[in-house]
């Protein structure tokens, strides 16, 4: 049972304009969701988080945007640059008493930034 | 500051064997999860450890088991190695009750 998806393997950008990475999730538990950029041969690098009570976090050229009411979030990266090209990972957590938890992650989306 | 450190980098291993992965902690994190990463997938969460105890755990066998110790580094351990268990495993960091955490590099492990 996937819980947290990314239905996009592969997206293909431009250097400098937007890109926009999906991930839609199921249970209605979790309450935080983190993005990871993954390069090969590293491990995940956290990026940008987003509560549940927000619907917009920024984080200089990262934005998250949350809809709560479709159960899906988006990244949008502005403007793209080659060096964004790497995996991206969307993860979500459930409250649990307010203690760290364990992370649900996605399949991840393979961005590729077009010089 | 260091960050995440993991060790071995690779190991090669037989079925059946039996494999010891390490980790660090990031300095000021009390909190440390393991997750396995198979090819094309994302990382699964195995199980966490807070106060050298196990906090939670995923849906993996009892072949698979942990420990922390009093400086908050970590040890996760597998025993009888089967072929599926090829994969990379991720050691992340984070102080308890802070959502954000932080990933080492990962061991590479091929069981042949």
């Amino acid at each position: 049972d996937q819980q947290v998806k990314q239905n996009s393997p592969s997206l293909s950008v431009q250097e400098g304009r937007i890109s926009i990475l999906n991930c839609d999730y199921t249970n209605s538990m979790f309450d935080y969701f983190l993005w990871y950029k993954k390069y090969p041969a590293e491990g995940p690098t956290f990026l940008i988080s987003i509560s549940s009570i927000k619907d917009k976090n920024e984080d200089g050229r990262f934005t998250v945007f949350l809809n709560k009411s479709a159960k899906h979030l988006s990244l949008h990266i502005v403007p793209s640059q080659p060096g964004d090209s790497a995996v991206y990972f969307c993860a979500a957590t459930p409250h649990y008493g307010g203690a760290t938890n364990k992370l649900i992650f996605g399949t991840g989306t393979l961005l590729a930034v077009q010089p | 500051d260091a960050g995440v450190t993991q060790s071995p980098t690779h190991l090669i291993k037989t079925r059946g064997q039996q494999v010891t992965l390490r980790c660090s902690p990031k300095s000021g994190h009390d909190t440390v999860s393991w997750y396995q990463q198979a090819l094309g997938q994302g990382p699964q969460f195995i199980f966490q450890y807070y106060e050298e105890e196990e906090r939670q755990r995923g849906n993996f066998p009892d072949r698979f088991s942990g420990h922390q110790f009093p400086n908050y580094s970590s040890e996760l351990n597998v025993n009888a190695l089967l072929l599926g268990d090829s994969a990379l495993y991720l050691c992340a960091s984070s102080r308890d009750t802070v959502w954000e955490q932080y990933f080492g590099p990962g061991t590479r492990l091929t069981v042949t």
